[in-house]
């Protein structure tokens, strides 16, 4: 079946660095997203990655690893706004997005 | 530009009654999907359209229906609620009939059933 596994919550200090992983299982393979939702508002879109690397977007980063099934979202110089949940989605060969549960990210000052 | 937006913003149903909810984006987008959100589960895929007047069912699709009969509108209809329908329901949209470009959301639909 098809899967996406990432930590349900952590937790982080203002102005720190934070890497949020996520491993993913799906029949194909067409680019992994990030977005963030913060509470009882919906997901933005984040980062796209379909290649393997670091793609770099201002304080946010998003890695990708194709033969590994794993990406990761890196956020820089933590700020109390950056306090929500950040939902990473697989697009299957069937151009479906699946999606994992979401990690609730915490900043503490 | 307003996006994409959803009507109502909450709703609370008793068992057995039906509604729509509205969905309508500005964008000129040929994508549109309705996906539902639970504590702890992901977006869950209910049903999809690539176009005006095609439409086809995700993950999820029991329960529900959905019309397109314009581009810019995707009303997604509650046949006879049921508590397990209880859930947040977005709805969102994109340029792209695959799905592969960025995914813009509405605010959601807060739906309780008693």
């Amino acid at each position: 079946g098809q899967n996406i596994d990432q930590p349900t919550e952590m937790t982080a200090t203002e102005g720190a660095i934070v890497q949020i992983n996520c491993t993913y299982q799906t029949s194909g393979f067409n680019g992994l997203f990030w977005y963030q939702q913060h509470a009882g508002e919906a997901p933005t879109f984040l980062s796209y990655n379909v290649l393997d690397g670091l793609e770099e977007k201002g304080r946010f980063s998003s890695f990708l690893s194709r033969s590994k099934g794993y990406s990761y979202l890196l956020l820089k110089e933590l700020q109390m706004k950056d306090s929500a949940s950040y939902l990473c989605a697989a697009l299957d060969s069937n151009y479906q997005l699946i999606w994992g549960a979401g990690t609730k990210l915490i900043i503490k000052p | 530009n307003a996006g994409v937006t959803q009507t109502p913003k909450f709703q609370v149903l008793k068992t057995g009654q039906s509604m729509t909810l509205q969905c309508a984006q500005d964008m000129n987008h040929e994508y549109m999907s309705w996906y539902r959100q639970d504590p702890g589960m992901g977006l869950r895929l209910i049903h999809y359209s690539v176009g005006a007047g095609i439409t086809d069912q995700g993950e999820v699709p029991n329960g529900y229906n959905v019309s397109r009969l314009k581009k810019q509108n995707f009303l997604l209809g509650l046949e006879s609620a049921a508590p397990s329908q209880t859930s947040v329901y977005f709805c969102a949209s994109s340029y792209s009939v695959e799905g592969a470009d960025t995914q813009y959301f509405g605010p959601g639909t807060r739906l309780t059933v008693l």
